[in-house]
């Protein structure tokens, strides 16, 4: 079965840091660009940040570029996010997912196939 | 950063009725358009990828439609455990972004 599972969420004040991990299970992590993916309660989805399958390629939202770090390590199955300058609009359920590509023609896409359960993170003083 | 705007964002329905949600992308995306339900409490799950195939184990009473900038998630013959909200996604540029969702509600 393919799972992934998420953890490292708490309570944080503004300006702490958290370290998310992703951990694949069922799978090879490497065969796969990989994302976080948040949710702030109650509220809709919102693409944090992709790393490529080797890690020669990140990408991060506007919202958290500069305090947020992606990366992996293909070895142990596992996925990261560094999260620093954690601000109240951070607190969010986050979400691993693997970036899957799909191609038609002269046509393409990329979707989210597998996703983790979240580990939720609140940014509270 | 592109624009998807999913409409309506809520709509109350009946145990077999047809149901139609449309997405609207600020610029043309081709087919790069996917579909998610999720259900209280739980992860977003994958129904329809390249605007219009079907994810492995999904039913056949969804479907999806479209090109370009205008995009329909139909769901025919509406089950009770299809009531949920469903969210559209653009993967033509980063930041892939969502639409703000679609919540299906009993009637």
């Amino acid at each position: 079965d393919v799972r992934l599972e998420e953890s490292g969420g708490g309570l944080v004040k503004p300006g702490g840091s958290l370290r998310l991990s992703c951990a694949a299970s069922g799978f090879s992590l490497s065969s796969f660009d990989m994302n976080w993916v948040r949710q702030a309660p109650g509220k809709g989805l919102e693409w944090v940040s992709s790393i490529s399958s080797r890690s020669s390629f990140a990408d991060y939202a506007d919202s958290v570029k500069g305090r947020f770090t992606i990366s992996r390590d293909n070895a142990k199955n596992l996925l990261f996010l560094e999260m620093d300058s954690l601000r109240d609009e951070d607190t969010a359920l986050y979400y691993c997912a693997t970036r899957n590509f799909y191609h038609s023609g002269d046509y393409y896409s990329l979707y989210f196939e597998s996703w983790g359960l979240g580990s939720l993170v609140t940014v509270s003083s | 950063d592109i624009l998807v705007t999913q409409s309506p964002s809520s709509l109350s329905a009946s145990v077999g009725d047809r149901v139609t949600i449309t997405c609207r992308a600020s610029q043309k995306i081709d087919i790069c358009l996917n579909w998610y339900q999720q259900k209280p409490g739980t992860a977003p799950k994958l129904l329809i990828y390249g605007a219009s195939t079907l994810q492995s184990g999904v039913p056949s009473r969804f479907s999806g439609s479209g090109f370009g900038t205008e995009f329909t998630l139909t769901i025919t013959n509406l089950q009770p455990g299809d009531f949920a909200t469903y969210f559209c996604q653009q993967s033509y540029n980063t930041p892939e972004t969502f639409g703000q969702g679609t919540k299906v509600e009993i009637k």
